[in-house]
Parts: structure tokens; C-alpha cells; sequence
């Protein structure tokens, strides 16, 4: 079974430019999440989608954050325009359908904001 | 509001030693609890969970935690650390009726040879 894959893994932007990141789930996975990991903090969501409906939002700094799954199943999440403060680790995890107890995590984009 | 604190930014054990990761949490009704660890440059792997059951819960590689409610922890345990356990650990809980995990700052795990 592919795990979840993720792209780009290293991207390095400058203050005020955009930048998107692709997530595809593992197949039949109903639930998709996006999580922000700051360097010294823990995994934070920002936004988990059941098939293509978002289920929360609310940590989404929503004036710059922006994410899709149009057809339930991979993902995108862009920031524009990026500020230094975003500079983290961008995980995308999925589970299974009512089982949200157990995520599988992709092995995440690393930004770098300059 | 669910919670989990990691107390410990670091612990350092040497290979065959016995480990012990701490984590005690804060929740508003029964808690669901997990452990997840992440290698460098890699996403983070489930270890295990508690929802409820046997205070004592057994995952991968060996690994085992501890839940224990007087004292709201919930350790992460190894009889015998191997020098590949070192990585970052975290503690995780699930938030109701949300469904997200909530988690902990993280500890570093060194294993000396």
C-alpha cells in the first residue's frame, strides 16, 4: 500500500511570493488533513477535510491560507503571500473513513521563507 | 480544552538501557491518548494509542506506554533501547468532539552506544 505522498519536499520562497503544496492521500483514505510543524513545536492543523468538504478550518490563517480537494481525494495548500512566520514543516496526513483515530502521515514539505 | 504536556525537551539513555518518555495530559472526559515518533527528514509513524481498556498498551518496535489516571500521564516505555530509537517523539490527544490530534512539543530521544 503507497503512503502519503507529498511535493514538493524542500521549497525555499522570499517574503510576500507564493508557493502551493500537492498531497495525495492514500487510496480510499475519506479523511485529509494539513498540519503546520514550526521547528521546537508540535504538529498543529491547520485544516481536515472529509472526501471534499472541509470539517475544520479554524487554526487556517484564512487571510493567506488557502486549501482545496476538489474531487475528495489529493489536496492542495498555497499561501500567498508567504511571511517569515511560515516558515515550517507542512504535513499532510489521511485516515480512513471513521477512523480518525489513526492518521498516516506524508513525509512533509519543508519551507523556508526569506 | 484538550492538552498534552512533554516535560522532558530531551532524554538521553544508553543502548540497553531501559527508556522512558513522559507525557501527561488534560482533557474534559475519557482521553483518547497517542504516541507518534518522527525520524529526521521523514513524517511522523503511529507507535500506539489508548482509547480505553488495559492501562497498558503495547505498539511497534517494541514500544509500550502507560496510562495511568490518578496521575494523568500517559509514559511512552522501552525495557531496551537500541541506538536507532533515537528520533523525536510525540505525545498526541484527541480532541472530542473535533476528531483532531493535539499535540505536545516534542521530545528528543538520544541513544548513546
Amino acid at each position: 500500500e503507497a503512503g502519503v505522498a507529498q511535493s514538493p519536499r524542500y521549497k525555499i520562497i522570499e517574503k510576500r511570493q507564493s508557493v502551493a503544496f500537492w498531497c495525495n492521500p492514500i487510496s480510499g483514505h475519506a479523511t485529509l488533513y494539513w498540519y503546520q510543524q514550526i521547528l521546537g513545536q508540535g504538529p498543529k492543523l491547520l485544516i481536515q477535510f472529509q472526501n471534499n468538504g472541509v470539517v475544520d478550518d479554524s487554526q487556517l490563517p484564512k487571510d493567506r491560507f488557502s486549501a482545496e480537494r476538489l474531487k475528495g481525494v489529493d489536496s492542495t495548500l498555497k499561501i500567498q503571500p508567504a511571511k517569515l512566520e511560515d516558515s515550517a514543516v507542512y504535513l499532510c496526513a489521511s485516515s480512513p473513513e471513521g477512523r480518525t483515530d489513526t492518521q498516516y502521515f506524508g513525509p512533509g514539505t519543508r519551507l523556508t521563507v526569506l | 480544552a484538550q492538552s498534552v504536556a512533554q516535560p522532558e525537551d530531551q532524554v538521553n539513555v544508553a543502548e540497553g538501557n531501559p527508556l522512558t518518555v513522559k507525557c501527561t495530559y488534560s482533557v474534559s472526559g475519557n482521553p483518547y491518548l497517542f504516541w507518534y515518533v518522527q525520524y529526521p527528514n521523514r513524517g511522523l509513524q503511529f507507535l500506539l494509542k489508548y482509547i480505553t481498556g488495559d492501562n497498558l498498551v503495547k505498539g511497534s518496535y517494541g514500544f509500550e506506554a502507560e496510562f495511568n489516571k490518578s496521575q494523568t500521564s500517559f509514559h511512552l516505555k522501552k525495557p531496551s533501547a537500541l541506538v536507532s530509537d533515537s528520533a523525536l517523539y510525540f505525545c498526541a490527544v484527541r480532541d472530542i468532539p473535533t476528531d483532531k490530534l493535539i499535540f505536545g512539543t516534542g521530545t528528543r530521544l538520544q541513544v548513546f552506544p
